[in-house]
């Protein structure tokens, strides 16, 4: 089993609808979690960071996270093209002597069409 | 300048040449990253360093050799460049203090050796 593993994709959504992204993780005791946005070509953009179970809502984003189950997801709310983009999860995974290191999943391809 | 720099941009080089990749970051992380990231295989870490004087490698980092002399820079060198180094190379930092390891990317380096 992969560190993290997300849902391959690509998505495709209309202008307007909800688009949900999700993302497992093997470390159960990871405590730090993240969503990352590519744009093609362009470098990842850290848009979300998650710590504790529940919901954390910035804006049109909110990442949700169940530790119990080693899941969390990224939903974002009245998509816009502007959204499309790769969308990466990474988990902080403490192993070791070292202070974390993050892993991450392949990304899932998000279109949003007018 | 804020955030992370890295040079060159993109870069042409022949099989069995040196080259070395720079970074600069001015928030004063203590910890900094070189990736590289191949379509399919997504972001690879190829070493890190969580403080000045000190490095590590990471899950490929054979063909690579970092140094950090001080909290700023982290140089990534290819010693003698074969063509399975082309790729995209990204430079990340991140403070670790809290566990958070929130990291940050710079804008990337295109290398394709020949």
């Amino acid at each position: 089993q992969k560190e993290v593993e997300q849902n391959s994709g690509p998505l495709s959504v209309p202008e307007g609808a909800i688009a949900s992204l999700n993302c497992t993780y093997s470390d159960r005791v990871s405590q730090s979690f993240f969503w990352y946005r590519q744009y093609s070509g362009k470098s990842p953009e850290l848009i979300m960071s998650i710590y504790s179970n529940g919901d954390k809502e910035d804006g049109r984003f909110t990442a949700q996270l169940n530790k119990a189950s080693q899941y969390v997801s990224l939903l974002i709310r009245d998509s816009q093209p502007s959204d499309s983009a790769t969308y990466l999860c990474a988990v902080n995974m403490i192993r070791g002597s070292t202070l974390g290191r993050l892993y991450f999943g392949r990304g899932t391809q998000l279109t949003v069409w007018p | 300048i804020a955030g992370i720099t890295q040079a060159p941009t993109s870069q042409i080089l022949a099989a069995g040449r040196r080259m070395t990749l720079r970074c600069t970051q001015d928030m004063r992380h203590n910890a900094m990253y070189w990736y590289r990231q191949d379509l399919g295989l997504g972001l690879r870490l190829i070493h890190y360093s969580n403080t000045a004087g000190t490095t590590g490698k990471g899950e490929v980092p054979d063909g690579y050799s970092v140094s950090r002399a001080n909290t700023d820079d982290f140089p990534l060198t290819l010693a003698s460049a074969v063509p399975s180094q082309t790729s995209v190379y990204f430079c990340a930092s991140s403070d670790t203090a809290g566990g958070k390891n929130e990291q940050f990317f710079g804008p990337g380096t295109r290398l394709t050796v020949l």
